[in-house]
């Protein structure tokens, strides 16, 4: 089993509508869980960060953490063909180590003029 | 500020030869590292660094070295090039070792013939 679980989608929606993305994990260890924007051909970008349970806003944007079900998703509302990208979902937890951040293998997104 | 540099931006290489990505960052990142992201597989980890003269093997390290002599620069080494090393690599940077922010460079596409 994967350590994050994400549908790869596509995912295509119009212009407007609200995008609903989301990973499940297994490791209830993950304490710190980001969201990750990808344009094509370019490097990720991080676009949200939460800690722990709970939801961030940032304007049309929403991170939710559900750790009690292992389920993290990212919301857009108004999508604009500019949202067309893949979105990765990536978690981490402090440990002695470095190798403890995983990421999903993202769900490409289409926002249709 | 340019944050995370990449170069190449692509490569061809013939089986059997060996290269080195260039990596740097500007923004005195204590922690470095590379990943290669493949078709559904997602961004995994080859190796990463902490520190000046520390440095650590990830989850697919094989066919890969890397040094850092210095907090600015991170050189991927291929020593023997191998199709299977055909893909997308990508140097990331963050400010310390919990890793919730990671900073990506534009990513190298590498096709071994």
């Amino acid at each position: 089993q994967k350590e994050v679980e994400q549908d790869p989608g596509p995912l295509s929606v119009p212009e407007g509508a609200i995008v609903s993305l989301n990973c499940t994990y297994s490791n209830s260890a993950f304490q710190y869980f980001m969201w990750y924007r990808q344009y094509s051909r370019k490097g990720p970008e991080l676009l949200m960060y939460t800690y722990s349970s709970g939801n961030k806003e940032d304007g049309r944007f929403t991170a939710q953490v559900d750790k009690s079900s292992k389920y993290i998703s990212l919301f857009i509302r108004d999508s604009q063909p500019s949202d067309s990208a893949t979105y990765l979902c990536a978690m981490s937890y402090l440990g002695t180590g470095a190798n403890n951040l995983f990421f999903g293998t993202g769900t490409r997104l289409t926002v249709i003029p | 500020n340019a944050g995370v540099t990449q170069t190449p931006k692509f490569q061809v290489l013939k089986t059997g030869q060996s290269m080195t990505l260039q990596c740097a960052q500007d923004m005195n990142h204590e922690y470095m590292s590379w990943y290669r992201q493949d078709p559904g597989m997602g961004l995994r980890l080859i190796h990463y660094s902490v520190g000046a003269g520390i440095t650590d093997q990830g989850e697919v390290p094989n066919g890969y070295n890397v040094s850092r002599s210095t907090t600015e620069d991170f050189p991927l080494r291929l020593l023997s090039a191998a199709p299977s090393q055909t893909s997308v690599y990508f140097c990331a940077s963050s400010r310390d070792r919990t890793r919730e922010k990671l900073f990506f460079g534009s990513g190298t596409q590498l096709s071994v013939l």
